[in-house]
């Protein structure tokens, strides 16, 4: 199936610092991505829509200044977690968005795929 | 508003068949989605539904109901590695922007 790859896998870091996650569409191309948290226990939280070459759409409550999305690329989307706090630790998860399926994937049209997680532990 | 429903927890025994269901209240509807996610993991696609009836996937089905606004996922021949958490997800525009995500349910598989 359709890989996206996510990096780094874990980081840690002090408060008050920045933390960017990259995310990669690896073997299709994702004019949309997007990036979800997840706290422990809990389903996942949409918290923007990335569009290449466009400005993100964040979901109500998330802070666009301290969130900073750039989709620079049609395999690339990164999030900036600005200023970090204890209390943005948490599992951050993006998805790509595979329009049309190519080589002859077996996959659903217009599905998500997943990257395998960032956590973020902020000391 | 929108409002997706799952149990929280369920436990099943080791070779036996589970249902899983989700009922849903979303503002559109383009298509109900089922992923699976192992603690500490990313989810993991399993079955889409966009018209009623089941979709079945070897050892996992999925039933969809538009007018109830009710789905299941049925797992058969269980096994200890399906132990996870099950995720419902609706599709809610036409453009597939916006998924709705269940809270999910952490099924347990016991031998």
């Amino acid at each position: 199936g359709a890989v996206v790859s996510q990096h780094p896998s874990w980081v840690i870091c002090k408060s008050g610092t920045s933390v960017k996650i990259e995310c990669r569409s690896l073997d299709f191309q994702a004019t949309t991505m997007f990036w979800y948290r997840q706290f422990p226990k809990q389903s996942l939280m949409l918290m923007a829509t990335s569009n290449e070459g466009s400005k993100a759409t964040y979901e109500q409550g998330v802070e666009k200044d301290k969130f900073l999305i750039n989709h620079a690329s049609l395999t690339l989307s990164t999030l900036t977690v600005t200023s970090a706090h204890p209390e943005d630790s948490s599992f951050y998860i993006c998805s790509a968005r595979e329009v049309f399926p190519t080589g002859g994937r077996d996959s659903t049209p217009d599905t998500q795929y997943f990257g395998p997680g960032t956590r973020l532990t902020v000391l | 508003g929108q409002n997706i429903d799952q149990p929280t927890e369920m436990t099943a025994t080791e070779g036996a068949i589970v249902q899983i269901n989700c009922t849903y209240q979303t503002s559109g509807f383009n298509g109900l989605f089922w992923y699976q996610q192992h603690a500490g993991e990313a989810p993991t696609f399993l079955s889409y539904n966009v018209l009623d009836g089941l979709e079945e996937k070897g050892r996992f089905s999925s039933f969809l109901s538009r007018s109830k606004g009710y789905s299941y996922l049925l797992l058969k021949e269980l096994q200890m590695k399906d132990s996870a958490s099950y995720l419902c997800a609706v599709r809610e525009d036409n453009y597939g922007q916006n998924f709705v995500f269940g809270p999910g349910t952490r099924l347990s598989v016991l031998p």
